[in-house]
């Protein structure tokens, strides 16, 4: 059972760009069963999805966000990234990473990572 | 692109049944996954696919679907399934994945 953790700075300024990093423990990252997700949430609002990678760097990216969002992918920490740039007032939301899987039509993202806030303002 | 779709709120009586439903085009095609969300913490996964729960997840949580809709039901609600309750599923019209915009369950 995987267990995925965010971390990356907390406050970010308006047009800079947000950084976050998630490191996976208790299996690789290279697993070819998984890819790896980030997913925002807006303060008291629902959940978006953002985009997801898999471990040999194949990505695939919110239509919405598309044009600002980069993930990458670090096998060799055991890791993955996102960078988000040009960021509002708009990007400041609780992110979280989590492993997804779609096996016959069911897609899950299973377990979360506890999500971190970031916050943009000057 | 594909939406899902849910009621903003539902209530339930503690140890009545409930069901939380969720719509859209692309249920058709995919199946729906569901998330249970409690204030501060992150989602947690109850059910995916036709019917399958996590082993952490209690049995009264279930999942069906029929068409374009996909259903979340707690048989016998308890206080703590007090939560927002979010599903997800691939849009088939562009394989990305979305969520719905969340029912906040209340147990009276």
């Amino acid at each position: 059972q995987f267990q995925v953790q965010e971390s990356g700075p907390r406050l970010v300024k308006p047009s800079e760009t947000l950084s976050l990093t998630c490191s996976v423990s208790g299996g690789s990252i290279a697993n070819s069963s998984y890819y790896w997700a980030w997913i925002r949430q807006p303060p008291g609002k629902g959940l978006e999805w953002i985009g997801s990678i898999f471990y040999s760097g194949s990505a695939y990216y919110s239509a919405s966000l598309k044009s600002r969002i980069t993930i990458s992918i670090d096998t060799s920490k055991n890791q993955f990234s996102l960078k988000l740039n040009s960021v509002t007032a708009a990007d400041t939301a609780v992110y979280y990473c989590a492993p997804y899987t779609m096996v016959r039509g069911v897609s899950k993202f299973d377990p979360w990572g506890q999500g971190t806030l970031v916050t943009v303002s000057s | 692109s594909s939406e899902l779709t849910q009621d903003p709120a539902v209530s339930v009586a503690l140890g009545q049944t409930v069901r939380i439903t969720c719509q859209g085009d692309s249920l058709r095609n995919y199946y729906a996954s569901w998330y249970q969300q409690k204030p501060g913490q992150a989602p947690v996964l109850v059910i995916y696919g036709q019917n399958n729960r996590p082993s952490k997840i209690p049995d009264r949580f279930s999942g069906s679907s029929s068409g374009n809709t996909a259903s979340l039901t707690i048989t016998g609600a308890q206080a703590e399934d007090e939560a927002a309750y979010y599903c997800n599923s691939r849009d088939s019209y562009n394989n990305l994945e979305v969520f719905g915009g969340g029912t906040k369950l209340t147990v009276l």
